[in-house]
């Protein structure tokens, strides 16, 4: 069973770029949530979809969106990128609302 | 507003001890914790869920508890191995705004297993 997928692994963008992740949760996962992790902050929650639908979201600016497909895949997109957005993107996938959580590898952004 | 805390930051043993470490959260409305490791620039790995109606979950040589009522939680890993060496994080599943579920996580421990 292939586990969470996210592309791409790394990128380097500019300020005032925008970036666009992708997540394909586990087979059968209807949820995926997406959190940055800084060595300052550690792992922030940035949001949570289900079914299409957005359930909750972080602290975290307007800049920061997302969504999901109807195959359970999952964007988030990062406008007009400021340097502190440089941080270690990860999602992850369950199969129902409490259930255990299964990460992927990560997208390494590095704003410049 | 839950706060994890992980203590030591960082821990250094040498090879075939039994070593205990540390989460505490401050709000014991949780729905569950979960343990992880992370190796150096990778993504999460899960090692072990405990359900809030739960005291303890065990796997090989892992093995968690939880105490709601006090806020804590433990990982003990027996024999500890040089494979062992990597960030561990607990995390608690709680209430979040619009009325669905969260992670939040603690800042990790660092672990370090010397041959």
């Amino acid at each position: 069973k292939a586990g969470v997928t996210q592309t791409p692994r790394y990128l380097i963008k500019t300020r005032g770029q925008q970036v666009t992740l992708s997540c394909s949760p586990i087979s059968g996962h209807r949820s995926v949530s997406w959190y940055q992790q800084t060595p300052g902050q550690g792992l922030q929650f940035l949001f949570e979809y289900f079914s299409e639908t957005q359930r909750n979201k972080g602290n975290f600016p307007g800049r920061f969106s997302g969504r999901q497909f109807s195959n359970s895949r999952s964007e988030m997109n990062v406008s007009t990128l400021e340097l502190g957005d440089s941080a270690l993107y990860l999602c992850a996938s369950s199969f129902g609302s409490t259930g255990e959580l299964f990460f992927g590898e990560g997208s390494r952004l590095t704003v410049l | 507003k839950q706060e994890v805390t992980q203590i030591p930051a960082a821990l250094s043993v040498p090879e075939g001890e039994n070593l205990v470490l540390n989460c505490s959260f401050t709000d014991s409305a949780i729905y569950n914790l979960q343990w992880f490791r992370q190796d150096p620039g990778k993504g999460l790995t899960s090692l072990l869920l405990i359900q809030s109606s739960q005291r303890e979950q065990t796997s090989g040589r892992l093995n968690a508890s939880l105490d709601k009522s006090s806020g804590r939680s433990t990982l003990y890993i027996a024999a500890s191995q040089p494979g062992d060496s990597a960030t561990y994080l607990c995390a608690v599943r709680v209430l979040g705004q619009g009325g669905s579920e969260k992670l939040v996580f603690g800042k990790g421990t660092k672990l370090t297993v010397n041959p």
